[in-house]
């Protein structure tokens, strides 16, 4: 089993629609959560953290968190074209080591 | 502050041949870290510095590789003989290390490496 898991994509929303992008991860001790974006050919940068059981917004994104079921969501409302590209989800347990899932590729259709 | 900064951009070599990496990290971060990234993957944690201590090395590499931060400033990745397998971006990252944030990766631009 991966310690990161997400689905690979591509998810493919309409401009102007709610892209939904979702981790699991394996490790229950895990502490922070990040969604860093990567567009093709460049590094990932953060998006958003999360540290506590709920929602967190900025923007147009939202985090959610479930320690329980050990999921991690992010929702993009009214996603646009530029919103293209893809998107992974990390984990932390605490320490040092940061592990990555293999990012799910989205599309935004003009 | 010119964030995380990384050198070569780019570099082709033969197999065999040793090749570095240089990484500065942003100057208040005192964490540094070297990811591997290969196409449609996420990236892969190699190792990590605190100040200039090496405190842990994926079992990703092998002996081949070898990285320093001498001084706790800038970061060096050493890949000796290199193999196809190899190629991949190097990408390096830093972290406050202190709240907020301390586990807050912000990454340089990477090092793609192409080995022939």
């Amino acid at each position: 089993q991966k310690e990161v898991e997400q689905n690979s994509g591509p998810l493919s929303v309409p401009e102007g629609a709610i892209a939904s992008l979702n981790c699991t991860y394996s490790d229950r001790v895990s502490q922070s959560f990040f969604w860093y974006r990567q567009y093709s050919g460049k590094s990932p940068e953060l998006i958003m953290s999360i540290y506590s059981n709920g929602d967190k917004e900025d923007g147009r994104f939202t985090a959610q968190l479930n320690k329980a079921s050990q999921y991690v969501s992010l929702l993009i409302r009214d996603s646009q074209p530029s919103d293209s590209a893809t998107y992974l989800c990390a984990v932390n347990t605490g320490g040092f080591k940061t592990i990555f899932g293999a990012g799910t590729r989205l599309f935004v259709k003009a | 502050d010119t964030g995380v900064s990384q050198n070569p951009r780019h570099k082709i070599t033969k197999r065999g041949q040793n090749v570095t990496f240089r990484c500065d990290p942003i100057s208040e971060h005192n964490r540094l870290y070297w990811y591997r990234q290969t196409l449609g993957q996420g990236p892969e944690f190699l190792t990590y510095f605190q100040n200039e201590a090496q405190l842990e090395k994926s079992r990703l590499l092998s002996d081949r590789f070898s990285a320093e931060r001498p001084k706790g400033s800038f970061s060096t990745l050493e890949i000796q003989r290199t193999e196809q397998g190899d190629s991949a971006m190097y990408l390096c990252a830093s972290s406050p290390g202190t709240a907020p944030g301390a586990n807050v990766l912000t990454f340089g631009a990477g090092s793609r490496l192409t080995v022939l």
